[in-house]
């Protein structure tokens, strides 16, 4: 089974450019999660997708950052303009959350590493 | 709001000997709890979670927790490390009322294991 794809696996910008990041999630998971994670902390969670729907997005600068998650399988993650603050990992995870079933778990991608000068 | 702490950044440790990474939340509602491993330039990937039952949880690679809910604690446990255990740990906690909601990950723990 493939798991969680992210792409590129590492981006480098100037300062006031745009970036994208994108995620393919795991087959079937209706649940799919983008992270940021600054060097030495844990994940923090910036959006949360129940297939299509953004259900928590609490936590994403929207003033910069947008998401979307069209026909709720792949999703991209934008940045427009970047900041040198933005440097750090983008995260992406999936899972499979039902009324009935669900894992707990989340399965993560590789991360895009992103470097702003 | 929910946090977790885990309470050393770096935990050094000879090869075959026993670890203990320790994990206390916040949280006064119900909670799950995890373990995650991130190896360098990786996504993070479970180890073990806690969603009910017994407070003893056994994970992949030899790893184990326990849920000590009077101390508000999830300390992971090996008995005897390996080389390849060498990563950064991460703890994390998830309101049971949140059903599928977001996690809350502790600062991490960085395992270095010397042989």
């Amino acid at each position: 089974e493939a798991g969680v794809v992210q792409s590129p696996r590492y981006k480098i910008i100037e300062k006031k450019q745009p970036v994208a990041f994108w995620c393919n999630p795991i087959s079937g998971h209706n649940t799919l999660y983008w992270y940021l994670q600054n060097l030495g902390q844990g994940p923090e969670l910036l959006i949360r997708y129940e297939n299509e729907e953004a259900v928590d997005d609490s936590q994403l600068p929207k003033d910069r950052f947008s998401a979307e998650r069209l026909k709720g399988v792949d999703s991209t993650l934008k940045i427009q303009p970047a900041e040198l603050g933005d440097s750090a990992v983008y995260l992406c995870a999936s899972s499979h959350n039902s009324g009935t079933s669900n894992s707990y778990e989340q399965y993560f991608g590789p991360g895009t590493r992103l470097t702003v000068t | 709001a929910q946090s977790v702490t885990q309470l050393d950044s770096q935990v050094p440790v000879f090869e075959e000997a026993p670890v203990e990474l320790r994990c206390n939340y916040s949280s006064s509602v119900s909670v799950y709890l995890f373990w995650y491993v991130q190896y360098p330039n990786q996504g993070l990937q479970l180890l073990l979670k806690y969603l009910s039952g017994s407070t003893l949880v056994k994970g992949i690679n030899g790893f184990e927790a326990e849920f000590n809910k009077s101390q508000t604690s999830f300390h992971l446990r090996k008995p005897s490390v390996h080389i390849s255990d060498t990563a950064e740990y991460f703890c994390a906690v998830s309101d049971v009322y949140n059903q599928g909601g977001k996690l809350i990950f502790g600062q991490g723990t960085e395992l270095s294991v010397k042989p």
